[in-house]
């Protein structure tokens, strides 16, 4: 079965200093990646996914990822975050095919606070 | 306009009770999802339809049953509601695409439903 893990529960940042989260997953086939967040009082809205090709995807309001396959991780990048960065993101991760296709794995959730 | 819809948002009941939660979306996917976020903030799949057809099934007490009267619809209906089914119950819906193919797994979410169970 797959799993997903996130290397850090709670991360807090001043405005203007660079983010990165941790993913790890296990699973050995082909997977597509994804990074979602949930503002405060909203719902889980999909801020970047890797399927195939370039490894380094851009997402919504300057976030990245990379996936790097032989770390089996899938981290997530900005280089300045802002106050309104807040919110939980969670990572996750679904089998590319198969029997599961379209089952999402979530891992548990890194909660940013950023200060002004 | 809200393309993926959960009523109710808040849901508090006592143990023992029957209730319904129901998810709509307008996006014209053919599939849709129930997952559970627990205390832990974990979110795990529940149920997965697929023009009304369910497709994934993973270990839930049989207390718990989804309904998808059409492919936009998905309701979970629980029954004889335990203490331990407080939680958040998302739903969710995607277009089935190819697999690996840009638009298959991309998943839409619903803003939550809080359930409560004393």
């Amino acid at each position: 079965a797959q799993s997903v893990s996130q290397h850090n529960h709670h991360v807090i940042l001043s405005e203007a200093a660079s983010l990165e989260l941790g993913c790890n997953y296990s699973y050995g086939g082909t997977v597509n990646l994804f990074w979602y967040v949930q503002y405060p009082g909203q719902h889980l809205q999909l801020l970047l996914k890797y399927f195939s090709g370039d490894p380094l995807v851009k997402g919504i309001k300057g976030f990245e990822a990379e996936f790097i396959k032989s770390k089996f991780s899938f981290n997530l990048r900005k280089p300045s975050v802002q106050w309104s960065d807040t919110a939980e993101y969670f990572c996750a991760v679904a089998n590319a095919g198969g029997t599961s296709y379209g089952k999402l794995t979530f891992g548990q959730g890194t909660i940013l606070t950023v200060h002004p | 306009d809200t393309a993926v819809s959960q009523t109710p948002k808040y849901l508090v009941t006592q143990m023992g009770n029957d209730k319904s939660i129901k998810c709509e979306q307008n996006l014209g996917h053919d599939t849709m999802y129930w997952y559970k976020q627990d205390s832990k903030k974990f979110l795990k799949i529940m149920f997965s339809y697929n023009n009304k057809e369910l497709i994934i099934n993973e270990t839930v007490p049989n207390r718990f049953s989804p309904k998808s009267p059409d492919k936009a619809h998905l309701n979970l209906h629980i029954n004889s509601l335990e203490l331990g089914d407080s939680a958040v119950y998302f739903c969710a819906s995607s277009r089935r695409g190819l697999a690996g193919g840009p638009g298959g797994n991309i998943q839409y979410f619903g803003a939550g439903t809080r359930l409560s169970v004393l």
